[in-house]
């Protein structure tokens, strides 16, 4: 049973213009989201990160929205750049039900994102 | 800053072989975890250390043993290494009140 599911094996893009990448959850007591880029060869490493209390958490050139009620958070890159080309990984984690140090992060299957220049 | 250091980075090993997968952070992190990607599958826990002394199961823990060694180290052992192991590893760590967790650049397993 995936309780997070990101539908959209791959995605390409032309530098400058926005990339979406979306990612739904099933499980209610989800609180908090994460998304984590990785390239080739190398551990994923933390992006950007939003709590269920917010519907929008902004960082620069990415921002994260988060739709409670459909259960759906999406990440946009905005202009996409060439090295943002990776696999970026949505991940949740039900703080308020496991709490401290028990918690634990559920990720999606990834996006392969490909801008191209 | 070294963050969290896995050994070995690549081993090819025989079906029924054993071996243990090493990890280690230096930041002072009281959570530990273990995950396989496969491909189609994203990341999966296999099994995590909430403090020194405890472990627990995640979501794919069979076939597999951990040991927390102490606050730094978290190792994973495959005591009968079969094909379907074949993946690529990663251990994470994070601080307890924290909710980012940090991965190491992961360990290459082939089982032939």
């Amino acid at each position: 049973d995936q309780q997070v599911k990101q539908n959209s094996p791959s995605l390409s893009v032309q530098e400058g213009r926005i990339s979406i990448l979306n990612c739904d959850y099933t499980n209610s007591m989800f609180d908090y989201f994460l998304w984590y880029k990785k390239y080739p060869a190398e551990g994923p490493t933390f992006l950007i990160s939003i709590s269920s209390i917010k519907d929008k958490n902004e960082d620069g050139r990415f921002t994260v929205f988060l739709n409670k009620s459909a259960k759906h958070l999406s990440l946009h890159i905005v202009p996409s750049q060439p090295g943002d080309s990776a696999v970026y990984f949505c991940a949740a984690s039900a703080l308020a039900y496991y709490g401290g140090a028990t918690n634990k992060l559920i990720f999606g299957t990834g996006t392969l994102l490909a801008v191209q220049p | 800053n070294a963050g969290v250091t896995q050994t070995p980075k690549f081993q090819v090993l025989k079906t029924g072989q054993s071996m243990t997968l090493q990890c280690a952070q230096d930041m002072n992190h009281n959570s530990m975890y273990w995950y396989r990607q496969d491909p189609g599958m994203g990341l999966r826990l296999i099994y995590y250390s909430a403090s020194e002394g405890t472990t627990d199961k995640g979501e794919v823990p069979n076939g597999y043993n951990v040991s927390r060694l102490n606050k730094r180290e978290f190792s994973l052992r495959l005591e009968s290494a079969a094909p379907s192991q074949t993946s690529v590893y990663f251990c994470a760590s994070r601080w307890s009140s924290g909710n980012t967790i940090y991965f190491g650049e992961g360990s290459w397993l082939t089982v032939v």
